[in-house]
């Protein structure tokens, strides 16, 4: 049973576009969600963050909503640079107890030039 | 500040071998865990750690132990290694005081053949 999907196995999107990365959940206890970036032959780096209480965070280009009636949270990277070229995973979290994070498949962004 | 290490960052096994992936943070950090990455799975959690001297199953534990003698180690031991544990293992640790962001190490490559 998955319990945290990202159903596009890849995304391509020309530089300076906007990159929608988009992300479902069915474990109503999630109460805390994280975007990592992930290069070949390197571990995941945090990106990004909301709580549950929240329903936006930005940083910088990176913004994730998050819609908790439709369990689904979408990260925003405007504008896409090439550097943003890499496996972006979404991470859940209920934050009782051990923490444990419960992750997506990924999704391969691709930002041509 | 070095963060998340792991050892080794490569190993080939043969069947049945057994071996010790040594995971060290010097972040200290209350809760450390093992993750397995497969094509098309994501990250799966394999156990994990809320203290010295604690340790717990995760999603996929068979065929794994695991060992927390000291604070900042990990240890993620296999007895008989098995083709279907070919896969890349990345640990990682949380500040259980803080926000869940999960730090990771660089990850190991394991082929067992």
């Amino acid at each position: 049973d998955q319990q945290v999907k990202q159903n596009s196995p890849s995304l391509s999107v020309q530089e300076g576009r906007i990159s929608i990365l988009n992300c479902d959940y069915t474990n109503s206890m999630f109460d805390y969600f994280l975007w990592y970036k992930k290069y070949p032959a390197e571990g995941p780096t945090f990106l990004i963050s909301i709580s549950s209480i929240k329903d936006k965070n930005e940083d910088g280009r990176f913004t994730v909503f998050l819609n908790k009636s439709a369990k689904h949270l979408s990260l925003h990277i405007v504008p896409s640079q090439p550097g943003d070229s890499a496996v972006y995973f979404c991470a859940a979290s209920a934050r009782v107890g051990a923490q444990k994070l419960v992750f997506g498949q990924g999704t391969r962004l691709t930002i041509n030039p | 500040n070095a963060g998340v290490t792991q050892t080794p960052k490569f190993r080939v096994l043969k069947t049945g071998q057994s071996m010790t992936l040594l995971c060290a943070q010097d972040m200290n950090h209350e809760y450390m865990y093992w993750y397995r990455q497969d094509p098309g799975m994501g990250l799966r959690l394999i156990h994990y750690s809320v203290g010295e001297g604690t340790t717990a199953k995760g999603e996929v534990p068979d065929g794994y132990n695991v060992s927390r003698l000291k604070k900042q180690n990990f240890l993620l031991g296999l007895e008989s290694a098995a083709p279907s544990q070919t896969s890349v293992y990345f640990c990682a640790s949380i500040d259980s005081w803080g926000s869940p962001e999960a730090f990771f190490g660089q990850g190991t490559r394991l082929t067992v053949v």
